[in-house]
């Protein structure tokens, strides 16, 4: 299996800009989350999803930040208008986890964004 | 609000040393508890998963320990080796799904 695919691996826009990320997760998982790495918050959860519905948005920053998923095999983050202080690392995870199983997250290789 | 505190922030060994890594969290109250290896630039890697019910687990030359009831983890590395390298992070389970992550312990090994 190719794991978890994001994209992009790298973003750099000017503030004010839409900027949408995307995640594929591992074929057959059933839940997926969305994790923002910083060096002054650490990794924090964004949202997941179980079979395609949002269960947990208290992440979420602000209503800037939006998350979908409109199939098992894609997801969006989206922000709009991104503000320089969203620069950071953004993790997708899925596992076979669901609500009250826990199952190993994978984790892919995230998008470095850097909002000007 | 749960809080997970890792120390140290940072530590560097020679090779062949046994070492542990320390985590804290503030909420017994958790559903499990995963230790995850995050190399430079890349994602994390799941290392061990220990559920509630468990009091350690062990893989290879890694053990993993909890303690729920004074809210503690270790991760027990023996023999470390060069490609041991990268930062170590702990994170509790809030319900069967939602993970909260301490600030990891960078580790470097010394050959």
């Amino acid at each position: 299996d190719a794991g978890v695919i994001q994209s992009p691996r790298h973003e750099v826009t000017e503030m004010g800009q839409e900027v949408t990320l995307r995640c594929k997760p591992i074929s057959g998982h059933n839940s997926l989350f969305w994790y923002r790495q910083t060096m002054m918050r650490g990794l924090e959860l964004l949202i997941y999803f179980n079979n395609n519905v949002p269960i947990d948005d208290s992440g979420m920053p602000e209503d800037r930040f939006s998350a979908k998923m409109p199939n098992a095999s894609f997801s969006t983050l989206k922000i709009q208008p991104s503000e320089p202080r969203d620069s950071a690392v953004y993790f997708c995870a899925s596992s076979l986890g669901g609500v009250g199983l826990t199952k190993t997250q994978y984790f892919g290789p995230g998008t470095r964004l850097l909002v000007l | 609000k749960q809080e997970v505190t890792q120390i140290p922030a940072a530590l560097s060994v020679p090779e062949g040393e046994n070492l542990v890594l320390n985590c804290s969290f503030t909420d017994s109250a958790i559903y499990n508890l995963q230790w995850f290896r995050q190399d430079p630039g890349k994602g994390l890697t799941s290392l061990l998963l220990i559920q509630s019910s468990q009091r350690e687990q062990t893989s290879g030359r890694l053990n993993a320990s909890l303690d729920k009831s004074s809210g503690r983890s270790t991760l027990y590395i023996a023999a470390s080796q060069p490609g041991d390298s990268a930062t170590y992070l702990c994170a509790v389970y809030q319900g069967a799904q939602k993970l909260v992550f301490g600030q990891g312990t960078r580790l470097t090994i010394n050959p």
